[in-house]
């Protein structure tokens, strides 16, 4: 089993809708979560992070964070064209050694 | 300028040559990685260095050697390249913050062997 798993996509939804991205991860212990974007060619840039159970907002932007289930999404509102890239979900915890371990990612894609 | 500079940007070599990406950054960040990224797999660490006197391996670090020349930079070498070490190569800095911290990224470097 991955260590943090995410669907690969490619997820499509239509332009003003909400993209719902979904990761798990199996190390019960871990204490940090991540969302990065990365649009093609370029190198990821973080627009979420979320360290306890709840929800975080940041303008469009959600992250759900359940420990217990072990899962963290990312809610995309009002989708835009440019919300098009793809989505990295990454976990620290003392367990990796105090490293990042990323997922392979969720392509977005979102249709005008 | 980028806070977190990678060279080159794009190499093509071949199969047995020596091969040297390089990395420098700005942020005053004393953690440095050298990840991989191959399409579907996501991004891989090759090799992490918390100070200069700290250097450890990876997920993935057969093949690849590493040099932690000054707190600003971080080296990956391939000894001897092979086709299946043609992928993106990413230096990332964080601070030593690291529950809280994120990762900064250069640009990328394209690698690849022929």
């Amino acid at each position: 089993q991955k260590e943090v798993e995410q669907n690969s996509g490619p997820l499509s939804v239509p332009e003003g809708a909400i993209a719902s991205l979904n990761c798990t991860y199996s190390d019960r212990g871990s204490q940090s979560f991540f969302w990065y974007r990365q649009y093609s060619g370029k190198s990821p840039e973080l627009i979420m992070s979320i360290y306890s159970n709840g929800d975080k907002e940041d303008g469009r932007f959600t992250a759900q964070l359940n420990k217990a289930s072990q899962y963290v999404s990312l809610l995309i509102r009002d989708s835009q064209p440019s919300d098009s890239a793809t989505y990295l979900c990454a976990v620290n915890g003392e367990n990796y050694g105090q490293n990042f371990v990323f997922g392979p990612g969720t392509r977005l894609s979102v249709l005008p | 300028d980028a806070d977190v500079t990678q060279t080159p940007r794009n190499r093509i070599t071949k199969t047995g040559k020596r091969i040297m990406l390089e990395c420098s950054q700005t942020k005053g960040h004393d953690r440095m990685y050298w990840y991989r990224q191959d399409p579907g797999l996501g991004l891989r660490l090759i090799y992490y260095s918390f100070d200069v006197k700290d250097i450890n391996k990876g997920e993935i670090s057969d093949g690849y050697s590493v040099s932690r020349q000054a707190q600003a930079k971080f080296s990956l070498s391939l000894e001897s390249a092979i086709p299946n070490q043609t992928a993106l190569y990413f230096c990332a800095t964080s601070d030593s913050e690291v529950y809280t911290g994120e990762l900064f990224f250069g640009e990328g470097s394209r690698l690849t062997v022929l």
